[in-house]
């Protein structure tokens, strides 16, 4: 099955650039995603990206896939403690009806 | 628009006991997704069910089962509860395109704890 990798967590200064990272195994991953889950919460898209794609930008989100190293990463700008939450990266397999998600990771905002 | 619903927000069971979760799609969504969210960890697909029939299954026991009705809403079903059930479980709903895409919108989960 599908393998997806996150680093578990992230501090970052209120104001700076977030960078959240997933690796994956499966090269038929046609859609890639990010969503992002607050406490007590369900989930939330927050982008995604077509694997025929390099990159996205979305207002403060940035999305880059590189498809030879099956890394995908998600940046956000200027980054705000609304932004406090686990990210979780996901993909859908070639032919699959399913998401596979990362273990998410946490980004915690400070001042 | 209520988006997608689901029932009860929380529960608590004993072990070895039944339980059905329900889930209300999206208007305009026909096609439900069952999601396991333990403590700490990833969603890990439970099934899927379309046109009322159960399309792909995740790596999950019988004791999981579900039904979807005429209406596209949603029941999942856990038998024999086990304490590693405990956990959140969403559901998510979609366009039956035939793929999971951008339009699928996720529940808010109910928590489940088995004592």
């Amino acid at each position: 099955g599908e393998d997806v990798e996150q680093s578990l967590f992230l501090s970052v200064r209120e104001g700076d650039s977030s960078v959240i990272n997933c690796t994956y195994t499966d090269s038929s991953s046609t859609y890639l995603y990010w969503y992002k889950q607050e406490p007590g919460a369900g989930l939330q898209l927050l982008t995604y990206i077509f694997s025929n794609m390099d990159m996205k930008q979305d207002q403060r989100l940035t999305v880059l896939l590189n498809k030879k190293d099956k890394h995908l990463s998600l940046r956000i700008a200027d980054t705000q403690t609304g932004d406090s939450a686990i990210y979780f990266c996901a993909l859908v397999g070639d032919g699959d009806y399913k998401l596979s998600f990362g273990a998410g990771t946490t980004v915690t905002v400070r001042a | 628009d209520a988006g997608v619903t689901q029932s009860p927000t929380h529960l608590i069971k004993t072990r070895g006991q039944q339980v059905t979760l329900r889930c209300s799609p999206k208007s305009g969504h026909d096609t439900v997704s069952w999601y396991q969210q333990a403590l700490g960890q990833g969603p890990q697909f439970i099934f899927q069910y379309y046109e009322e029939e159960e399309r792909q299954r995740g790596n999950f026991p019988d004791r999981f089962s579900g039904h979807q009705f005429p209406n596209y809403s949603s029941e999942l079903n856990v038998n024999a509860l086990l304490l590693g059930d405990s956990a959140l479980y969403l559901c998510a709903s979609s366009p039956g395109r035939g793929r999971w895409d951008t339009e699928a919108f996720f529940g808010q989960g109910t928590r489940l704890t088995v004592v």
